[in-house]
């Protein structure tokens, strides 16, 4: 589930590693699940989705993987670039629509050249 | 094409005044969203419209917050009496429907000193 706090769980990789930013979610009856990109000063940016009839979905340089077992969700991104540098939320709704969404604890990425 | 605008981009009130705060959203997006961001957490849900009405207004504090979107378009949001937890920044977002992505604002900073 979500937690609050100041602090951001951060991940630090070099540039051209693959990153891996993982989120925990509490309500089983969750449906719908999106990853958001913020830049510092920005609104979230979409970055991919995935619903819950689904375990894994690929875009470009993403990937969302899904698991309702552990209520776990984790947003890979291969070949990490300085431009990837941002805050990452994980976000769910559920009842079939996506407009009530939660949003997780973020988690900061720095991508080091 | 242009994406969704808030204005202003920041608003300084003292405790117990009034302010607004404006959302333009994306031309031809029906669905519209208000959320707050406190600092180094994940954006909340405060309401949504569907048009003119609002569909959803369970993510409201209290009573001193209202919002409007009179002609299914621009939307305000309102907060009367402000508090110095009022501090925040709110979010807009906007989409064709509630089964669609949504478009997020560059937000609104207030700080209620």
């Amino acid at each position: 589930g979500e937690s609050v706090g100041l602090h951001l769980p951060t991940l630090s990789v070099q540039e051209g590693d693959n990153s891996i930013i993982n989120c925990a979610y509490s309500n089983s009856a969750s449906d719908y699940f999106i990853w958001y990109k913020q830049e510092s000063g920005k609104g979230p940016q979409f970055i991919i989705d995935i619903r819950s009839n689904m375990d894994k979905r690929q875009g470009q340089r993403v990937t969302v993987l899904l698991n309702k077992t552990v209520k776990h969700l984790s947003l890979q991104i291969a070949a990490t670039q300085p431009g990837d540098s941002a805050v990452y939320f994980c976000a769910f709704s559920s009842g079939g629509s996506n407009y009530k969404l939660t949003f997780g604890k973020g988690t900061l990425l720095t991508v080091n050249p | 094409g242009a994406g969704v605008s808030q204005t202003p981009s920041n608003k300084v009130t003292e405790k117990g005044k009034y302010v607004e705060l404006r959302c333009d959203p994306i031309s031809g997006h029906t669905a519209l969203y208000w959320y707050r961001q406190s600092l180094g957490q994940g954006p909340e849900f405060l309401i949504y419209f569907q048009g003119t009405g609002a569909a959803d207004d369970s993510g409201l504090p209290n009573d001193r917050f209202f919002a409007v979107r009179p002609e299914g378009s621009v939307s305000t949001l309102k907060i009367q009496r402000t508090e110095r937890g009022d501090s925040a920044v709110y979010l807009c977002a906007s989409s064709l429907g509630i089964y669609n992505e949504q478009f997020f604002g560059p937000g609104t900073r207030l700080t209620v000193l």
